[in-house]
């Protein structure tokens, strides 16, 4: 079974503009979870994603948001970025259900905002 | 709320020795522990879990970890390291439910010296 696949892997940006991370979950996993790793905060959880629908949202102002799609790929997108943003986005899968708590990574997109 | 504290930034230690990583959470529910490894340059690979049952729990590459509700501890061991092991170890913790959101240690960097 393959993997989490996240695209693309590397991303340059300049402060202001908009950009678009994409992640194809494991085949049958439901929900797709995303997070930030910088070296300054560690490890910090986005948001959640079920069935299309957002059930949970981390600590993040409101320029980050996402959606699932009803193949329960997902893309999380950054408004008017910052220099702030430059980190690892990770996007994780699992199967969704209750019970079913494992959460499987992918290789990350590597943001840098310049 | 959830919290975890991975008590060692690094860990230095000389091949085929014995290691432990060390890991305490924080909660006021039950919570399933996890245990990822992050190679660099790469994301997040699960090394073992705690859900429910036996409190040793044995995952991948030779590791293990015993869960302690009275110290609410999760250290990781490994009898023998071996060069490959040199990695980023994480801690995370989940209350499950309706959400799969994980709360992360800061990590821990396991430094193994020929």
């Amino acid at each position: 079974k393959a993997g989490v696949t996240q695209t693309p892997r590397y991303l340059i940006k300049t402060r202001g503009q908009q950009v678009t991370l994409s992640c194809s979950p494991i085949s049958g996993h439901r929900s797709v979870s995303w997070y930030q790793q910088t070296p300054g905060q560690g490890l910090q959880f986005l948001f959640e994603y079920f069935s299309e629908t957002q059930r949970n949202k981390g600590n993040f102002p409101g320029r980050f948001s996402g959606r699932q799609f009803s193949n329960s790929r997902s893309e999380m997108n950054v408004s008017t970025l910052e220099l702030g943003d430059s980190a690892l986005y990770l996007c994780a899968s699992s199967l969704g259900d209750r019970g079913s708590y494992e959460q499987y990574f992918g290789p990350g997109t590597r943001l840098t905002v310049t | 709320a959830q919290s975890v504290t991975q008590l060692d930034s690094q860990v230095p230690v000389f091949e085929e020795a014995p290691v432990e990583l060390r890991c305490n959470y924080s909660s006021s529910v039950s919570v399933y522990l996890f245990w990822y490894v992050q190679y660099p340059n790469q994301g997040l690979q699960l090394l073992l879990k705690y859900l429910s049952g036996s409190t040793l729990v044995k995952g991948i590459n030779g590791f293990e970890a015993e869960f302690n509700k009275s110290q609410t501890s999760f250290h990781l061991r490994k009898p023998s390291v071996h060069i490959s092991d040199t990695a980023e170890y994480f801690c995370a913790v989940t209350r499950g439910g309706a959400t799969n959101k994980l709360i992360f240690g800061t990590g821990t960097l396991l430094a193994v010296q020929p």
